[in-house]
């Protein structure tokens, strides 16, 4: 079964428009950490986040925002007045105390931003 | 502070040959973990190293194999090559599992 399920497979929208990507996971652990990723073309996965599940607060870095709803069990990612270069797939992932703190990850968000 | 530096960044082998993968993680770090990409079931954790002991596995067939050195590099093998085996290899280091994992540009290996 998917333990991270990103929903939109692909977004695409105009520059300087406020793009939201969902990550909805499911586990039984209490120990456990949400990452989100990027993979520009060149295949390279770039960290952006780490949050362990003890820390709701979200985020803002920048134009990067993340959203943690452990009621919902969902990890949210905004980007606030996209610009092209945020063109990449962007995956959420699971980190289990279980699972020795392997990566699970979703399928991806492939996000276009067009000029 | 160097990256992480995977071998050979391309690849290309035929069925039933054997191919050897190479990874030298962030200095310090003592956490090597690869995982396989391919279109169809995305990324997929197959193992974790931590001081020469594997310490993780997915869920691989034993054709999959690693090992790490002394020095923290690691090397992902695999035997007896399938064309569902063409993905791109990542390697991931960390100073301890949980606390992020920096990536490297990958292995993109081609099987035909």
């Amino acid at each position: 079964a998917q333990k991270v399920t990103q929903a939109q497979t692909e977004i695409s929208v105009v520059e300087k428009e406020d793009v939201t990507l969902d990550c909805v996971y499911e586990t039984r652990d209490t120990t456990y950490y949400l990452f989100w990723y990027k993979q520009p073309p060149s295949g390279e996965l770039v960290f952006l986040i780490r949050r362990n599940s003890f820390d709701e607060q979200n985020e803002i870095s920048g134009r990067y925002s993340w959203n943690f709803q452990k009621s919902t069990s969902s990890f949210n990612f905004t980007i606030t007045a996209s610009q092209v270069v945020d063109s990449a797939v962007y995956f959420c992932a699971l980190s289990e105390e279980n699972s020795g703190y392997a990566l699970n990850f979703g399928k991806g968000t492939s996000l276009l931003v067009t000029p | 502070k160097a990256g992480v530096t995977q071998t050979p960044r391309y690849l290309i082998k035929t069925r039933g040959q054997q191919v050897t993968l190479s990874c030298s993680p962030i200095s310090g770090h003592r956490s090597v973990s690869w995982y396989q990409q391919t279109p169809g079931q995305g990324l997929q954790f197959l193992f974790e190293y931590f001081s020469e002991t594997q310490r993780n596995k997915g869920n691989f067939p034993g054709r999959f194999s690693g090992r790490q050195f002394s020095n923290s590099r690691s090397e992902m093998n695999v035997s007896t090559l399938e064309l569902g085996d063409s993905a791109l290899y990542l390697c991931a280091s960390s100073l301890e599992g949980r606390s992020g994992y920096t990536f490297g540009s990958g292995t993109r290996l081609t099987v035909v």
